[in-house]
């Protein structure tokens, strides 16, 4: 079964504006991950925050973490249209496995 | 150098007939992993190997479903007496040893199977 939860589903933005992305999971982690999927293909991984850890950047990439809140937030900045793809987070424990939650579908229109 | 492959890249296949996915990971990775991904969801994770024995197959939807890696490398997802239920994009994954390096959290995608039961 699916831990996690993206927010928001779907989100529509213009070329050049900043895309914001939420993920919520449920129990403990060891480490969140951010991975990218297009056309329902394989998914790239993206960005892993560790859970001792509450922000992380990579190039347009910004990753927070609040452990608290047992929620993330992926902020893509100055998106470019080859930014549209759905993004997924995913928990990992102590264990090997990931919990994916359902994915954001982000469209940029140039 | 090579990512991970799978093949075939589609699969049509008639109610109650047996099916075989194969997985080829990144050289040198020793854990696999296989998820199911429905249309809408994220990947739900299946089972994982480490090495040639399956560590985990908690995921396994049932009996019909069987995994193998009997070398170590490359690995098989059989599914037998298939169900329209089954119909889903079937993801393989690697890592390295998660036991030598922390990086070996990052999990690395095959572009997937696509199984249609008709």
């Amino acid at each position: 079964s699916q831990q996690g939860e993206e927010d928001p589903q779907a989100l529509s933005i213009q070329e050049g504006e900043n895309a914001t992305m939420n993920c919520s999971y449920k129990t403990s982690i060891n480490n969140l991950q951010w991975y990218r999927q297009n056309s329902g293909r394989g998914l790239v991984h993206l960005i892993l925050i560790r859970s001792n850890e509450r922000e992380k950047h990579s190039g347009r990439l910004r990753v927070t973490l609040d452990t608290s809140k047992k929620s993330s937030s992926l902020l893509i900045t100055a998106s470019r249209a080859a930014d549209t793809a759905s993004y997924f987070c995913a928990s990992g424990g102590s264990n090997y496995k990931l919990t994916f939650g359902k994915g954001t579908l982000l469209t940029v229109n140039p | 150098g090579a990512g991970v492959s799978q093949t075939p890249s589609n699969k049509v296949t008639e109610k109650g007939k047996y099916v075989e996915l194969r997985c080829d990971p990144i050289s040198g990775h020793t854990a696999l992993y296989w998820y199911r991904q429905s249309l809408g969801q994220g990947p739900e994770f299946l089972i994982y190997f480490q090495g040639t024995g399956a560590a985990d197959d908690s995921g396994l939807p049932n009996d019909r479903f069987f995994a193998v890696r009997p070398e170590g490398s490359v690995s098989t997802l059989k599914i037998q007496r298939t169900e329209r239920g089954d119909s889903a994009v079937y993801l393989c994954a690697s890592s390295q040893d998660r036991r030598l390096t922390s990086s070996s959290y990052e999990q690395y995608f095959g572009p997937g199977t696509r199984l249609t039961v008709t």
